[in-house]
C-alpha cells in the first residue's frame, strides 16, 4: 500500500517550458486534491476533484490544468510555467471526510 | 468562502511543557470537520487530530487536545509533555460539506531542550 505518490520530487524548469506533475494514489479515494505551498504560506487549494471525470477550480487555479480519467490518478499540467508558479506542490486523496486527506511527499518546483 | 486564521506565526515551548496553538475560522455551514496537520522539515504532511463540528466533546489524540469552541469559531491545539520531535509548522484546516480542505498559514513551533 504506496498511499499517495507524486512525481517528480523536484524539478528545473525554464519560463514558458510545460510539464504534467503526476499523482496516483492506491485506496480507492474518491477525493483527491493538489495545492501549493509557498514560503511562510499554508496550503492553497487549486484544484480538485471528487470522482473520475469530475474536477473544479480552488483558490488558485490560474495557469493549471487538471483532468481525472481514473480514480487513481490525477495529473496537475502546467501550461506554461512562470517564475511565480516557483513552490512545493502537495497531492492529497480523502475517503471520507472523517478520515482527512492523505498527503503525497510533495514536488519542490522552480520556474527559472 | 471559508477562511483560516493562525495568528501566531511562530511559538516556543520548553521541553515537557504545555503549549497552545490558536486557530478561528470563518464559517456560515453547520456541517463541518476541522483538523491540525504537523509537516516536519522533512515537510510530510501528518494528520494530528480531528474534530466533528456537531461533537461537543473536545477530541484527544494522546498528548494532543483540541478546545473546540463552535459559537467563538475557535479551534485550538494543546501538546501536553512536549517533546523535541514536536517541533514543526503545526496547519489548522476546515473540511467543508464537500470535502474541500482549506488551510491556515501555519504555526512554527519551536520546541527548546
Amino acid at each position: 500500500n504506496a498511499g499517495v505518490t507524486q512525481t517528480p520530487k523536484f524539478q528545473v524548469l525554464k519560463t514558458g517550458q510545460s510539464m504534467t506533475l503526476q499523482c496516483a494514489q492506491d485506496m480507492n479515494h474518491e477525493y483527491m486534491s493538489w495545492y501549493r505551498q509557498d514560503p511562510g504560506m499554508g496550503l492553497r487549494l487549486i484544484h480538485y476533484s471528487v470522482g473520475a471525470g469530475i474536477t473544479d477550480q480552488g483558490e488558485v487555479p490560474n495557469g493549471y490544468n487538471v483532468s481525472r480519467s481514473t480514480t487513481e490518478d490525477f495529473p496537475l499540467r502546467l501550461l506554461s510555467a512562470a517564475p511565480s508558479q516557483t513552490s512545493v506542490y502537495f497531492c492529497a486523496s480523502s475517503y471520507r471526510r472523517v478520515y482527512g486527506y492523505t498527503f503525497g511527499s510533495g514536488t519542490r518546483l522552480t520556474v527559472v | 468562502a471559508q477562511t483560516v486564521t493562525q495568528s501566531q506565526p511562530e511559538m516556543s515551548v520548553q521541553e515537557a511543557e504545555t503549549v497552545t496553538l490558536s486557530c478561528t475560522y470563518d464559517t456560515s455551514e453547520s456541517d463541518y470537520y476541522l483538523f491540525w496537520y504537523k509537516q516536519p522539515p522533512s515537510r510530510q504532511m501528518i494528520l494530528v487530530i480531528r474534530q466533528e463540528a456537531y461533537k461537543q466533546q473536545n477530541a484527544t489524540e494522546n498528548r494532543f487536545s483540541v478546545n473546540f469552541q463552535k459559537a467563538a469559531k475557535s479551534f485550538s491545539l494543546k501538546i501536553s509533555d512536549s517533546q523535541l520531535g514536536d517541533a514543526a509548522m503545526y496547519f489548522c484546516a476546515y473540511n467543508n460539506a464537500g470535502n474541500m480542505l482549506t488551510f491556515g498559514g501555519g504555526t512554527r513551533l519551536m520546541v527548546k531542550p
